[in-house]
């Protein structure tokens, strides 16, 4: 079955630090992927997404390439800031009839001044 | 402005009670989908919908229902409450059938079961 497996968190960063969160995915076919993010007490939100192999998804200063060779889809900001404090998920859809998610388990980022 | 609102966003029960969930949305979007966020598993899919009428079960649906009789509202129940089901509930929405749409999704139910 699909599955996404993210690194271990939490991750704590200095402001302007650079951030990678690893995520690699299990799945056949070509799954779109996604990265989500979590602000604290609040729902989910679309961060960035790839629908195929080689596609580089980006907003807001954060980056994640489709790497269909290593099954990964890392992602990237140059310089965090702390309102970049959250936490991120890794997700993938696959399916010949709608869009159901299968999400990693989520990174916890905490951005120091 | 379209939104995805859940109610209540804090709920206290007991084991054995009823439990229901709610899950409105005015994007007039098809599908429609219950997760939940327990610590070291992310998101689970609960239950889904593909439209009025259309529901089908998610990879952790045991003691869940839910029902979709109009476009906007999709209601979760937990027909017996356990201790188990202690957990933030989210419920999202998207459009269509593409595997490429985004989700959207509500703030969250946090449930406590005694």
């Amino acid at each position: 079955g699909n599955s996404v497996t993210q690194m271990e968190g939490p991750v704590t960063l200095s402001e302007e630090a650079f951030l990678t969160i690893n995520c690699t995915y299990t799945a056949t076919g070509y799954p779109s992927l996604f990265w989500y993010v979590q602000y604290p007490g609040e729902g989910l939100q679309l961060l960035l997404k790839a629908t195929k192999a080689d596609d580089k998804g980006s907003n807001k200063g954060f980056e994640a390439t489709y790497r269909k060779e290593t099954t990964s889809f890392h992602l990237e900001k140059g310089s965090v800031q702390v309102s970049d404090s959250a936490v991120y998920f890794c997700a993938l859809a696959r399916g010949s009839s709608g869009d159901k998610l299968t999400f990693g388990t989520g990174t916890r980022l905490a951005v120091r001044p | 402005d379209a939104e995805i609102t859940q109610s209540p966003r804090h709920k206290i029960t007991e084991t054995g009670r009823q439990v229901t969930l709610a899950c409105h949305q005015t994007w007039n979007h098809n599908n429609m989908f219950w997760y939940r966020q327990d610590l070291g598993h992310g998101l689970r899919l609960i239950h889904y919908s593909y439209g009025v009428q259309d529901t089908n079960k998610g990879e952790v649906s045991d003691g869940y229902s839910v029902s979709r009789s109009n476009t906007e509202d999709l209601p979760l129940t937990l027909e017996s409450a356990a201790s188990s089901q202690t957990s933030v509930y989210f419920c999202a929405s998207s459009e269509g059938a593409d595997r490429t749409n985004e989700q959207f999704f509500g703030p969250g139910t946090r449930l406590t079961v005694l």
